[in-house]
């Protein structure tokens, strides 16, 4: 089936600093999201992508919808300590309609010791 | 307003027992979603209802499995004869189904088989 392959699996950020992660799939998507899990709790979303080529900003959040529709990009800047969780691109299926998200494993934001 | 709930937040059951797990989507929400998260991964896809279609059981992992949307509302997802590799957390999702992809996920529910 389709997959997402996100990168980093992990990183360490100090306060400050500007994080940037990834996603590509081997086929198209339509609509891309990322979403941000704290432990214990469900992803919430953070950002919806639905044109290639778009650029949406978010606070200190923004997102890249890539222009062939197989890649996106996550970028943080000026991370704060409350940044830290896991967070989670999905795609959705070209040609679907309201169905469901193929998701990336993630990408664990953890402070610098 | 109020969220995504699912109960319970946490289910220990012993291998080969049945378990329901539950989910209540967003008031007004008509596409419900249950989705699979095992430890250090990524959110796998169960079983996706929107309206009074016909359910699309396309990830649900075995007939072990199975979902019923009562009313077009709350959600039941059972795992008959539970095993040791169902545990997981289980998410639910929902959301408006008029043309918006943005999905909103519940708390979950850990499920541990003993």
């Amino acid at each position: 089936g389709q997959q997402l392959n996100q990168s980093p699996q992990s990183m360490f950020i100090q306060e400050g600093e500007d994080v940037s992660m990834n996603c590509t799939s081997s086929s198209i998507f339509n609509t891309w999201l990322w979403y941000k899990q704290d432990p214990g709790e469900g992803p919430v979303l953070l950002i919806a992508l639905y044109k290639a080529g778009e650029l949406t900003s978010n606070g200190r959040l923004t997102a890249q919808f890539g222009i062939t529709r197989k890649d996106s990009f996550l970028n943080i800047s000026a991370s704060i300590p409350s940044d830290v969780g896991i967070y989670f691109c999905a795609g959705q299926n070209y040609g679907g309609s309201q169905g469901n998200l193929i998701f990336g494993k993630g990408t664990k934001l953890s402070v610098k010791p | 307003g109020a969220g995504v709930s699912q109960s319970p937040s946490n289910k220990v059951t012993e291998k080969g027992k049945d378990v329901e797990l539950r989910c209540d989507p967003i008031s007004g929400h008509t596409a419900l979603y249950w989705y699979r998260q095992s430890l250090g991964q990524g959110l796998e896809f169960l079983i996706y209802f929107q309206g009074n279609s016909a359910p699309d059981k396309s990830g649900l992992p075995s007939d072990r499995f199975s979902a019923e949307r009562t009313g077009g509302s709350v959600s039941t997802l059972t795992i008959q004869r539970t095993q040791q590799e169902d545990s997981a957390v289980y998410l639910c999702a929902s959301s408006t189904g008029q043309g918006a992809f943005e999905q909103f996920f519940g708390p979950g529910t850990r499920l541990t088989v003993l």
